[in-house]
């Protein structure tokens, strides 16, 4: 598969629990992306990490990017039932005739509350 | 606000019919792009363009077709050759343009979801 695979698949937390969802992927990449969707909305972007970079915030989100183990981390602290959505991964997979952004199937959150 | 929009919100077609599906974007993005996603799954790459009148097929370009005539508009046809089409699909855009896809953040439209009568 060319894709990022997301691990775990689901989630269930309590609110005010920190969450956190990993990302491997197979090839080197240009940067790496993370992408929330709440149930039948489309997709929003959270951070972009690049190839050189290791740790980058956003608010109550913190994303790690591990080269060497070709993986990253998405946390989210002090979650609140409005984290609900599901959670992707993308990134750059070179083709042939160009570059496409290739997205993992997700991992689905639930925060109770 | 800027933004990308998707319409109509839910489409039926029906056997050996060619449904349109609109997307519009008001943030001078030079590349759009069309996904296709069916429950549980990730986004699958359908067509994409960099520039105005150039386009190229994704991952799974058979039974749909695109145009591109203005910057603002990319619309996705789902032809009748498209034996499954019920499945929820997204357009986005980005600012990558020549240095290539996958730079920039992309940003989606809120989906048709095309089911078949």
């Amino acid at each position: 598969s060319q894709q990022g695979e997301e691990d775990p698949q689901a989630l269930s937390i309590q609110e005010g629990e920190n969450a956190t969802m990993n990302c491997s992927y197979k090839t080197s990449i240009n940067n790496l992306q993370w992408y929330r969707q709440n149930s039948g909305r489309g997709l929003v972007h959270l951070i972009l990490i690049r190839s050189n970079e290791r740790e980058k915030h956003s608010g109550r989100l913190r994303v790690t990017l591990d080269t060497s183990k070709k993986s990253s981390s998405l946390l989210i602290t002090a979650s609140r039932a409005a984290d609900t959505a599901s959670y992707f991964c993308a990134t750059v997979f070179t083709m042939e005739y160009g570059n496409k952004l290739v997205f993992g199937a997700g991992t689905i959150l639930r925060v109770k509350s | 606000d800027g933004g990308i929009t998707q319409s109509p919100k839910y489409l039926f077609r029906k056997e050996g019919q060619n449904v349109t599906l609109s997307c519009e974007q008001n943030l001078n993005h030079d590349a759009m792009y069309w996904y296709r996603q069916d429950p549980g799954q990730g986004l699958r790459l359908i067509y994409y363009s960099q520039i105005v009148n150039d386009f190229q097929k994704g991952d799974i370009a058979e039974g749909y077709s695109v145009s591109r005539e203005k910057k603002e508009s990319f619309p996705l046809t789902v032809t009748s050759a498209q034996k499954n089409p019920t499945a929820f699909y997204l357009c986005a855009s980005s600012k990558d343009s020549g240095t290539g896809i996958g730079y920039q953040p992309q940003h989606f439209g809120d989906g048709t979801r095309l089911s078949i009568l």
